[in-house]
């Protein structure tokens, strides 16, 4: 299994509170990602990045800031929670690699965020 | 821009019967293809892909897709269902190497029937 864990894994919070969630990579992949998984929708993706410092929006960014300061952290926080971001949280790495080599997404355990 | 369609959010098969799980897709250039299974409170776990080649693409736990082009189809099957297939399964797909990010479809719950 690729070497991804997130944390916490399962958080209950206030709505208007600050909520950081963390997921960590031992493979040394350059792509993280963060999804949201909701019933109905399937996954949609929060943020990506591309490297240390490099980070781009996915279709549901609104309410969400990343952040990679290293290669094996990326950060993903809600700056004030508010109950519409109640979901399950989703990290997954990728190498890169083209064709036949290209490497697919690995995802994390997930983190079930509860916003009352 | 590259779309996902799975058709049915569930579908319920008898035990030892045929699964087929159906995809289309959009997109403007070649695709890159992918089944993905999540059990109950677990992360998503790759099933199989297409990216270049063989159009009939073999994946773990016996099942097996087709990409068809013609018909913007990537279609899942397995000749004989488990109990232990029961799971979401998810379509995605990407604009090929040079697509950061891929999209998902918003799954569908496979039932095994005894």
């Amino acid at each position: 299994d690729a070497g991804i864990t997130q944390s916490p894994r399962h958080k209950v919070t206030e709505t208007g509170t600050p909520v950081t969630l963390r997921c960590h990579q031992t493979e040394n992949h350059r792509y993280m990602y963060w999804y949201r998984q909701d019933p109905g929708h399937g996954l949609r993706l929060i943020h990506y990045s591309y490297g240390v410092k490099d980070t781009d929006k996915g279709e549901v960014s609104d309410g969400y800031s990343v952040s990679r300061s290293k290669t094996e952290d990326f950060l993903l926080t809600l700056e004030s929670a508010t109950s519409s971001q109640t979901s399950v949280y989703f990290c997954a790495i990728r190498s890169g690699g083209t064709g036949e080599l290209y490497n697919e997404q690995f995802f994390g355990p997930g983190t079930r965020l509860t916003v009352l | 821009a590259q779309s996902v369609t799975q058709l049915g959010s569930h579908v319920s098969v008898s035990e030892g019967a045929l699964v087929l799980l159906r995809c289309n897709y959009s997109s403007s250039v070649p695709p890159y293809l992918f089944w993905y299974v999540q059990y109950p409170n677990q992360g998503l776990q790759l099933l199989l892909k297409y990216t270049t080649g063989a159009t009939l693409v073999k994946g773990i736990n016996g099942f097996e897709a087709e990409f068809k082009k013609s018909e913007t189809s990537f279609h899942l099957t397995k000749p004989s269902a488990h109990m232990s297939d029961a799971a979401e399964y998810f379509c995605a797909v990407s604009g090929g190497y040079r697509d950061d990010k891929i999209i998902f479809g918003k799954g569908t719950r496979l039932h095994i029937l005894p």
